[in-house]
């Protein structure tokens, strides 16, 4: 069955360490989005992508970087200019054009600093 | 720029009471509008969805009726079940159909007590 692969499920990170989030999908989406999920704050934008070799900020991109090297891959790394870095992340992808808006989730990683 | 305002955080119904969980949106554009359901462990996943004034969602005996008038999306249930259970996003893509333009709201979440 065709969907999103995110890795790990559990992450734990020291201050000052960066870390790399993985996401895959097999879904044959253009469009890949990763999401912060924080409670009671809804999902907001970090970074997306509408094809390979391109990417734009979303509306909380400080701290974090990323790469659209494959259709298939768009991995997150959080730095350690992150401010406020615990939270979950969420990986997920679209077609373009008609239907754009309707989004596939990864389970999310759940990233906590010590 | 866009807003999706969800009031109530939590909600608590006992099994087979009647459910409504309240979604009003701001926005300058003619959005669509959506529902995201998450299930514990995993990521969200699009529940319902209507693109236009007067257009009804409808999934799993959950419906939600686009109203302009009032700039609302409710969701709401005849009879709740345990199944049910679950964080409720509300969520609004403008006009472009793209992604990058959806707003979610703070989410709900839903717990339907046996």
């Amino acid at each position: 069955d065709g969907g999103i692969t995110q890795s790990p499920k559990y992450l734990f990170r020291k201050e000052g360490q960066n870390v790399t989030l993985s996401c895959e999908q097999n879904l044959n989406h253009d469009a890949m989005y990763w999401y912060r999920q924080d409670p009671g704050q809804g999902l907001r934008l970090i970074y997306y992508s509408q094809i390979v070799n391109d990417f734009q900020k979303g509306d909380i991109a400080e701290g974090y970087s990323v790469s659209r090297e494959k259709k298939e891959s768009f991995p997150l790394t959080v730095t350690s200019a992150q401010k406020n870095p615990t939270a979950f992340y969420l990986c997920a992808s679209s077609i373009t054009g008609v239907g754009a808006n309707v989004l596939t989730f990864g389970a999310g990683s759940r990233l906590t600093v010590l | 720029g866009d807003s999706v305002v969800q009031t109530e955080g939590q909600v608590l119904p006992s099994e087979g009471d009647s459910l409504i969980v309240n979604c009003s949106y701001e926005t300058t554009q003619y959005p669509s509008l959506f529902w995201y359901v998450q299930y514990p462990g995993e990521g969200p996943q699009l529940h319902l969805k209507a693109m236009k004034a007067n257009d009804k969602g409808r999934n799993k005996g959950f419906e939600a009726m686009y109203r302009k008038e009032t700039t609302s999306f409710h969701l709401e249930k005849d009879s709740v079940q345990e199944s049910d259970s679950a964080v409720y996003f509300c969520a609004l893509s403008g006009s472009s159909g793209s992604a990058r333009q959806l707003t979610f709201g703070s989410g709900t979440q839903l717990t339907v007590l046996p």
